[in-house]
């Protein structure tokens, strides 16, 4: 199975400033034959279900804030909040759909306000 | 809208059996995988289980196999998810989520279930 491992478990961001949120795949999410990274990315507030955010590394899903950015390739990637809001106060979660299941989750990173 | 409503959960003894439901509306539901996934308390997202647009793939967890079996009726836009041999491990929150595909996209408010004597 591919482990996803998550940086840091816990961050403080002052409002306004910049939060960056780290995520590491055992193997590469890099499909060779469409150039496609197999990674998104989630966000959980308090009591709510999870929200897709980002898709295929860095496509941003319909609706989703442009602060909201996702980066990397082949084992390496990064969620940005460039400026961060009183309302992104949440967990973040990253999750690979390379190949056959199981689709694994980060094990998420808790954003707060400094 | 697209919405995805879970119901079933509850409070059941280990070893015990749940049928969770899903109704769906606001989408096309028989042109979609779906999937569970489920949420212990205060802890992360674990992929439970998919099934195809047409019920002819199935996948699972390692954890649930042989005890968990997803299943769809496309004519009432449901999907379900057999639990059997529940085990205290099992107590979760229990999401569906329509596959977009190959990322999750909506999520449901999700039902919980508690494995407890």
């Amino acid at each position: 199975d591919i482990v996803m491992t998550q940086s840091p478990e816990y961050l403080a961001v002052s409002l306004g400033e910049r939060a960056t949120i780290n995520c590491k795949s055992s193997q590469s999410v890099l499909y060779s034959s469409n150039n496609k990274n197999y990674l998104a990315w989630y966000q959980q507030k308090p009591g709510q279900p999870p929200k897709l955010l980002v898709y295929w590394a860095s496509t941003r899903e319909s609706g989703v804030p442009d602060r909201f950015s996702g980066s990397g390739s082949g084992t390496d990637f990064t969620l940005t909040i460039s400026s961060l809001q009183a309302e992104d106060v949440a967990v973040y979660y990253c999750q690979q759909y390379y190949s056959t299941p199981p689709w694994t989750f980060g094990q998420g990173t808790k954003l707060e306000i400094k | 809208e697209v919405q995805l409503v879970e119901s079933g959960g509850g409070l059941v003894q280990p070893g015990g059996s749940l049928r969770l439901s899903c109704a769906a509306s606001g989408f096309t539901f028989s042109s979609y995988a779906m999937n569970w996934v489920r949420q212990a308390p205060g802890k992360g997202l674990e992929w439970v289980s998919y099934i195809s647009s047409t019920s002819t793939t199935m996948y699972y967890a390692d954890s649930v196999k042989g005890r968990f079996t997803i299943s769809r009726d496309n004519a009432k836009n449901s999907l379900y998810l057999q639990m059997n041999s529940l085990r205290a491990e099992d107590t979760a929150v229990y999401y569906c989520a329509r596959d977009k595909p190959l990322r999750f996209d909506p999520w449901g408010q999700g039902t919980l279930v508690t494995v407890s004597s």
